[in-house]
């Protein structure tokens, strides 16, 4: 099946500062999500981007499907940006699957 | 606004009890899945459904069963829960195998 990996695994940021995270997918793909989980464990959408940019306030995303990655930015880090940031893309043996990258964990300090 | 509401936050059940973890959309949407997240394993697929009264196993379906007897349900069944058990259960849906994915908030599923 499709590998995904997701970089850095652990990231501590000052408040105020700008990141970029990476997910990486080992082969091509026609969807990527984006994800949020909170502290509470709720996974919150993010974006749905199979390629090019999107923007939503403070976080940008771009997929290059062709060379198989995907970057999230975070921009200006509050404390509430903090959690655990997971791409997802659907599984080439069959559509309804998804597998998940293993994870961004993100703690933003005031 | 998108919704997927799953029945419980947390739930402390005893070692051996029949457990039932409900998840219900707002939004049409055929598919519906359901995973648990557990440290330094990830995310990873237990059962899902397609249509109703159709499921199709996932990577960790034993020990589970499923339900989907109404379009906008999809039912998590542990027959006799167990320890191993304790996990955090995550449910979705999707309007078809492409689409968008949109999760519950979790249920924290204590075994003891």
């Amino acid at each position: 099946g499709i590998q995904v990996e997701q970089s850095p695994p652990d990231l501590i940021l000052q408040e105020g500062a700008n990141s970029t995270l990476r997910c990486n997918f080992s082969d091509s793909v026609n969807n990527l999500q984006w994800f949020h989980q909170n502290p509470w464990g709720q996974l919150i959408n993010l974006f749905y981007i199979p390629s090019g940019t999107k923007q939503n306030g403070r976080l940008s995303a771009t997929t290059v499907a062709t060379e198989r990655y995907s970057l999230l930015y975070i921009s200006s880090s509050q404390t509430t940006d903090s959690g655990v940031y997971f791409c997802a893309v659907p599984n080439s043996g069959g559509y309804q699957k998804v597998t998940f990258g293993t994870g961004t964990k993100l703690q933003v300090i005031p | 606004d998108v919704k997927v509401t799953q029945s419980s936050r947390y739930l402390v059940k005893r070692t051996g009890e029949k457990v039932f973890l409900e998840c219900v959309q707002d939004m049409d949407h055929e598919n519906m899945f359901w995973y648990r997240q557990d440290p330094g394993l990830g995310l990873r697929l237990i059962y899902f459904s397609y249509d109703v009264k159709m499921k199709e196993k996932g990577d960790i379906p034993e020990g589970y069963s499923v339900s989907r007897e109404k379009k906008e349900r999809f039912s998590l069944i542990l027959e006799s829960a167990s320890t191993n058990q304790t996990s955090m259960y995550l449910c979705a849906s999707s309007l078809d195998g492409l689409d968008e994915a949109f999760f519950g908030q979790g249920t924290r599923l204590t075994v003891v």
